[in-house]
């Protein structure tokens, strides 16, 4: 099956520092999707992004299915955005959502 | 309004007994998953149901069945419960068959604990 792989795995950010987080797959996939798990557990869609670019205040995401890989840039980091985000592909062959392994941040003051 | 809602939110039970988690979408979608969550927080798909027909069973052990009496709700009943069952299970909906893999949306999870 398709394999999706996220880096780094683990990063710690001071409030206010920018960071962008990776995801490749394996494969070509009809759908891409970025969660963030906040620390009570809550999956939250961030985007939906089978291909180009999107922005929604101060994260952005851009999938470039061609070469199989999805960036997460997150500006101005701020505490509340600490938690697990994972990024998860939908291919039409498997008919499922297969996540990545997740990338744990923490924000710091 | 909650889009996708699980129920109970924590579960505590003893090894062997049987548990059922109900889950309920309002977003009039056709597509309902079963994900488990494991202590890595690994997310992988249990189940998939397509306007209330099996799609996907990710050999899961039988002792999983779900049950789909709608195309609003599917509930995960779990017999003799063990202690590797213990994970957070999350419901999820999404728009058209199978094949499209329109956006997903997740429940709120239901943290399972088997002592």
């Amino acid at each position: 099956g398709i394999q999706v792989e996220q880096s780094p795995p683990d990063l710690i950010l001071q409030e206010g520092a920018n960071s962008t987080l990776r995801c490749n797959f394996s494969d070509s996939v009809n759908n891409l999707q970025w969660f963030h798990q906040n620390p009570w557990g809550q999956l939250i869609n961030l985007f939906y992004i089978p291909s180009g670019t999107k922005q929604n205040g101060r994260l952005s995401a851009t999938t470039v299915a061609t070469e199989r890989y999805s960036l997460l840039y997150i500006s101005s980091s701020q505490t509340t955005d600490s938690g697990v985000y994972f990024c998860a592909v939908f291919t039409g062959t498997a008919s499922k959502l297969t996540f990545g392994t997740g990338t744990r941040l923490q924000v710091t003051l | 309004d909650t889009a996708v809602s699980q129920t109970p939110k924590y579960l505590v039970t003893q090894m062997g007994n049987d548990k059922s988690i109900k889950c309920e979408q309002n977003l009039g979608h056709d597509t309902m998953y079963w994900y488990k969550q494991d202590s890595k927080k690994f997310l992988k798909i249990m189940f998939s149901y397509n306007n209330k027909e099996l799609i996907i069973n990710e050999t899961v052990p039988n002792r999983f069945s779900p049950k789909s009496p709608d195309k609003a709700h599917l509930n995960l009943h779990i017999n003799s419960l063990e202690l590797g069952d213990s994970a957070v299970y999350f419901c999820a909906s999404s728009e058209g068959g199978a094949i499209l893999g329109t956006e997903a949306f997740f429940g709120q999870g239901t943290r399972l604990t088997v002592v």
